[in-house]
């Protein structure tokens, strides 16, 4: 069966810190990629998005993924967090199993120390 | 600006109640979701629908049903509430470019 894992439930990192968010999905045809991101109180939103092309992806407020297909991963990646970047971070995977379906990760919660 | 629009941001319900939560989006998508977000568990699909009158069960739908009489309106219904539906609720309509939440129901029943 389809699956998406996040490596890491909570990740604590200070100021400045860079930032990896690891994931990795179990499904040999062709997929869509996602990041969505949740802050405190608020709705979840699109990070970025992966469909076809160039492999590394630049999304919204520094955040940029890199697909490995060789590794079926997706990982995210900030080169220095912010206090603001804490937030509950969601990998989701979209198949073509002849219909559409989307896999949500278990999610990463990232606390930045200010 | 996109919208979904979820009818309430909190709910508390008595068990065995019969539980509506309203889910509008306004750009005329026709796939349409609902899940629930339970911390360590991530987000767990119960129904989608992606015409009008169309369901699909997902990954939990039991204890849950769904109504879509028009594209913009997709319901969730709890049946007969119970405490293992305490939960925050996310609906979500999808596009070409991927997902537009709700800003979520938190729904507690007691």
């Amino acid at each position: 069966a389809q699956s998406v894992s996040q490596h890491n439930h909570h990740v604590i990192l200070s100021e400045a810190a860079s930032l990896e968010l690891g994931c990795n999905y179990s499904y040999g045809g062709t997929v869509n990629l996602f990041w969505y991101v949740q802050y405190p109180g608020q709705h979840l939103q699109l990070l970025l998005k992966y469909f076809s092309g160039d492999p590394l992806v630049k999304g919204i407020k520094g955040f940029e993924a890199e697909f490995i297909k060789s590794k079926f991963s997706f990982n995210l990646r900030k080169p220095s967090v912010q206090w603001s970047d804490t937030a509950e971070y969601f990998c989701a995977v979209n198949v073509n199993t002849g219909g559409f379906k989307t896999i949500f990760g278990a999610g990463t919660r990232l606390f930045v120390k200010a | 600006d996109v919208k979904v629009t979820q009818s309430s941001r909190y709910l508390v319900k008595r068990t065995g109640e019969k539980v509506f939560l309203e889910c509008v989006q306004d750009m005329d998508h026709e796939n349409m979701f609902w899940y629930r977000q339970d911390p360590g568990l991530g987000l767990r699909l119960i129904y989608f629908s992606y015409d009008v009158k169309m369901k699909e069960k997902g990954d939990i739908p039991e204890g849950y049903s769904v109504s879509r009489e028009k594209k913009e309106r997709f319901s969730l219904i709890l049946e007969s509430a119970s405490t293992n539906q305490t939960s925050m609720y996310l609906c979500a309509s999808v596009g070409n470019y991927g997902y537009t939440f709700g800003s979520g129901t938190r729904l507690t029943v007691v």
